[in-house]
């Protein structure tokens, strides 16, 4: 089982470009959810995709925006990049139950870590 | 809305000490409560998780962590730490609904002495 895949693993950017970051899910798994890591914090959730629809979103601006394919696999974009916005960028991933018991637990992948300069 | 409050952002012990990792949360619905653990330049690796069966939890590595409402804590505790322990460890709150997120705490790093 492959688990969580991410790529690239590192990026370097600069500010005003934008980024795009891949996310292939564990065998068996529907939901896929983004978080951004910031030096010495916590992830901090960015949105959650399931059935190739945004469910819930964090406090992120309209800059970040996803997209999740039929495969499952999930994609964050992030224009106009900002200094702000270098980080780990995890995403994680989980199957999605009916009811209150659904994504408890989730997989995380080994991160992207962007840079802008 | 739920929150997460890890106390102590660094902690020290020597090889074979106790480890006592604090988290103290806040839910607006019975809480599901995990520990995730991060080594240097990887990702998220869950180690324990409390979702309303026992308030006791074993996890992997010989971790394990006691869900107290009264107090509204979640610690994680290790009888015996080795080297390998050393890392950051997150305590999360999920959201409470089938698309409930996770609000991570800002994390305390664990280093081990010999």
């Amino acid at each position: 089982d492959a688990g969580v895949t991410q790529s690239p693993t590192h990026l370097i950017k600069t500010r005003g470009q934008q980024v795009t970051l891949r996310c292939s899910p564990k065998s068996g798994h529907d939901t896929v959810s983004w978080y951004q890591q910031a030096l010495g914090q916590g992830p901090q959730f960015i949105f959650q995709y399931y059935e190739e629809e945004e469910r819930q979103r964090g406090n992120f601006p309209d800059r970040f925006s996803g997209h999740q394919f039929p495969n499952y696999s999930s994609e964050l974009n992030v224009n106009a990049l900002l200094l702000g916005d270098s980080a780990l960028y995890l995403c994680a991933s989980s199957y999605r139950h009916t009811g209150r018991l659904g994504n408890t637990e989730a997989f995380f992948g080994q991160g992207t870590r962007l840079t802008v300069v | 809305a739920q929150s997460v409050t890890q106390l102590g952002s660094h902690v020290s012990v020597s090889e074979g000490a106790l480890v006592l990792l604090r988290c103290n949360y806040s839910s607006s619905v019975p809480p599901y409560l995990f520990w995730y653990v991060q080594y240097p330049n990887q990702g998220l690796q869950l180690l324990l998780k409390y979702t309303s069966a026992a308030t006791l939890v074993k996890g992997i590595n010989g971790f394990e962590a006691e869900f107290k409402k009264s107090e509204t804590s979640f610690h994680l505790t290790k009888p015996s730490a080795h080297m390998s322990d050393a890392a950051e460890y997150f305590c999360a709150v999920h959201g409470g609904t089938s698309y409930g997120k996770l609000t991570f705490g800002q994390g305390t790093i664990l280093t081990v002495h010999p």
